[in-house]
């Protein structure tokens, strides 16, 4: 497709168990950010790949989180031992270089909620 | 580190007028890029305007406009002549713009309502 692919759309879990969201981002584009959206807290970085270097991880709120991109495209992240706290949509982005444009095309989100 | 607030949770305006939206940040830093983003209902998010901070020309894109005052770190959005489509969530954002890469700060957004 076009765009940045996000899946699952929507996610519900148990609390404890383990989740992995995965993002497809824009052919080309060598970078990739993941960002945590929480009802009126706004956008929160959580992590950042850009081509092969190693990830930005200074976002992520705990080694329950986890992320990886395989060869420099696809992303998961992934969650272990989920908590409520952990209900949030998670947003991917992706842009064609790192850097100074700013201009982040995002997906539409992965909305996990933790029961 | 970077900050940004927006400081109106919620606005609404009347098709066709005019409303501003309201942000500022806060660093130490001299160059910079400031942007708006649109999150329209259960749709994705977009850029819709962006500012050089070295640059003292205010950005323009069609109805959209800013208002950059550096010194008080302010960078309001005004919509021109507002259509129902505009209905979203607005968020500010900062980034440095600084080598090898930056993210963006983003603030908790404004939404946004236009109505008939």
């Amino acid at each position: 497709g076009a765009g940045v692919s996000q899946s699952p759309s929507n996610k519900v879990t148990e609390k404890g168990k383990d989740v992995e969201l995965r993002c497809d981002p824009i052919s080309g584009h060598t970078a990739l950010y993941w960002y945590r959206q929480s009802l009126g807290q706004g956008l929160e970085f959580l992590i950042y790949f850009q081509g092969n270097s190693a990830p930005d991880k200074s976002g992520l709120p705990s080694d329950r989180f986890s992320a990886e991109r395989t060869g420099g495209s696809v992303s998961t992240l992934t969650i272990q031992r989920t908590q409520q706290e952990d209900s949030a949509v998670y947003l991917c982005a992706s842009s064609f270089q790192s850097g100074n444009t700013g201009e982040l095309f995002f997906g539409e989100g992965s909305r996990l909620t933790v029961l | 580190a970077q900050t940004v607030t927006q400081s109106q949770p919620e606005m609404s305006v009347q098709e066709a007028e005019t409303v501003t939206l309201s942000c500022t940040y806060d660093t130490s830093e001299n160059n910079y890029y400031l942007f708006w983003y649109k999150q329209p209902p259960s749709r994705q998010m977009i850029l819709v305007i962006r500012q050089e901070a070295y640059k003292q020309q205010n950005a323009t894109e069609n109805r959209f406009s800013v208002n950059f005052q550096k010194a008080a770190k302010s960078f309001s959005l005004k919509i021109s002549d507002s259509q129902l489509g505009d209905t979203a969530m607005y968020f500010c954002a900062f980034m440095k713009s600084s080598l090898p890469y930056s993210t963006l700060t983003f603030g908790k957004g404004t939404m946004l309502l236009v109505s008939p």
